[in-house]
């Protein structure tokens, strides 16, 4: 089965630098990554995700990149900012009504002011 | 739509306990999850159902953990006996075209 694998555990960055999380998975039958945030005492919750088909996607301040080659795909946030602040977790499936999705361990930012 | 809604929010029971957490998906959407996070372990996948049938339950820890989903709006997870191990956030996701839509959880404590 698919493995995911998340890196850094964790991160600190000061406000304004650029935050990069990275993973890889093991599956080449996966096609959909999703990134999740999950604020303290609270529930995951889909920022971006990107498809196979494409190598890179951006919504404003938030991008991630795919190398299906490699099996690795990244999140890269810029200009940060406190609100940042959270757990960011990657998954890899199969996409569509019949996949599964596999989470990496997680990665705990911090942005300081 | 109110989204994924898991009840109870919050759960202490004591060891030996059974153990019954409840899901309702989001109306229409054919695939649904069952997490557990943990600090140690992070989100692990326990079982998930398409079209209310069970596809994949590798996950699941022992035979004390069981689920069920007997129609498209209602899922359960139970745990019978309970164990102090298996204190953790339990989540419930359904699915909208491989994007999984979260509930709030259920803090379970078993002391």
């Amino acid at each position: 089965g698919e493995n995911v694998e998340q890196h850094p555990s964790t991160l600190s960055v000061q406000e304004g630098d650029s935050a990069v999380i990275k993973c890889t998975y093991s599956d080449s039958a996966s096609n959909y990554f999703p990134w999740y945030k999950q604020e303290l005492g609270k529930r995951p919750q889909l920022i971006i995700d990107i498809r196979s088909n494409v190598g890179e996607k951006k919504d404003q301040r938030i991008a991630v990149t795919l190398n299906k080659t490699a099996k690795h795909f990244s999140l890269h946030i810029t200009e940060t900012q406190p609100e940042d602040s959270a757990v960011y977790f990657c998954a890899a499936g199969e996409g569509g009504s019949q996949g599964n999705l596999i989470f990496g361990k997680g990665t705990k930012l911090s942005v300081k002011p | 739509d109110a989204g994924v809604i898991q009840s109870p929010r919050h759960e202490v029971t004591e060891m030996g306990q059974e153990v019954t957490l409840r899901c309702k998906p989001i109306s229409g959407h054919n695939s649904l999850f069952w997490y557990r996070q943990t600090m140690m372990r992070g989100l692990e996948l326990l079982i998930y159902f398409n079209n209310n049938v069970p596809i994949d339950d590798s996950g699941m820890p022992e035979d004390r953990f069981s689920a069920k989903m007997p129609n498209a709006s209602f899922s359960t997870l139970k745990i019978q006996p309970s164990e102090p191990r298996d204190s953790a956030v339990y989540f419930c996701a359904s699915d909208d075209r491989g994007k999984a839509f979260f509930g709030q959880g259920t803090r379970l404590t078993v002391v």
